[in-house]
């Protein structure tokens, strides 16, 4: 079935420093995939989307690529502050139902 | 900016005993979802709800569990006796104001923290 596989975390940066989160995906058909970020003691929230191959999401400095070649959908960002600690959830839509199939998660800490 | 709802934020209670988890999607939304995340894991899909049925439910949502939108607004998840393993953050989330299941946002509730003891 579908999948999602991100990185081990958890990733700890010092502040302005460059974030990739990796992220790759197994699916039948043409999911849309989705960065979702979740902080301490909160629900998910939406960070980015793609909805088809080469498409590219931003959104709060972050970005990410819909790579069907590679099936990859890496988080980036050039510059991380601490408010940007959280766990981010790199998911796809699986089938016509719009279900999400999640990935594991990856803490990130970042240090002043 | 309209949002997803859940109450409670925390729900206690005895194993065997039912629960309701109780969820307000965003008002223009055709498609509901229920997640479950058990402490330090990933988050799972549990049923999705369209068009007053369910669309489709995973291995995990078996007999004990149901779904309803009783009223047009609300949306609840309902284990008729829990089990220990039944403790985790219940997410609740709604999308498709265009009608693409595929495509459309979700957007999640808070969730409610249930604890099984």
């Amino acid at each position: 079935g579908d999948s999602v596989t991100q990185m081990e975390g958890p990733v700890t940066l010092s502040e302005e420093a460059f974030l990739t989160i990796n992220c790759t995906y197994t699916a039948t058909g043409y999911p849309s995939l989705f960065w979702y970020v979740q902080y301490p003691g909160e629900g998910l929230q939406l960070l980015l989307k793609a909805t088809k191959a080469d498409d590219k999401g931003s959104n709060k400095g972050f970005e990410a690529t819909y790579r069907k070649e590679t099936t990859s959908f890496h988080l980036e960002k050039g510059s991380v502050q601490v408010s940007d600690s959280a766990v981010y959830f790199c998911a796809l839509t699986s089938g016509n139902t719009g279900k999400l199939i999640f990935g594991q998660g990856t803490t990130l800490q970042v240090k002043p | 900016e309209p949002e997803v709802t859940q109450t409670p934020s925390h729900q206690v209670t005895q194993m065997g005993q039912e629960v309701i988890l109780r969820c307000v999607p965003i008002s223009n939304h055709l498609y509901f979802y229920w997640y479950r995340q058990i402490l330090g894991q990933k988050v799972e899909f549990l049923v999705s709800f369209y068009n007053n049925e369910i669309s489709e439910k995973s291995e995990i949502f078996d007999d004990q569990f149901s779904v309803e939108r009783p009223d047009g607004s609300n949306f609840t998840l309902k284990i008729r006796s829990t089990k220990l393993e039944d403790s985790a953050m219940y997410f609740c989330a709604s999308s498709g104001a265009s009608g693409r299941a595929r495509t459309d946002t979700q957007y999640f509730g808070p969730g409610t923290r249930l604890t099984v003891l």
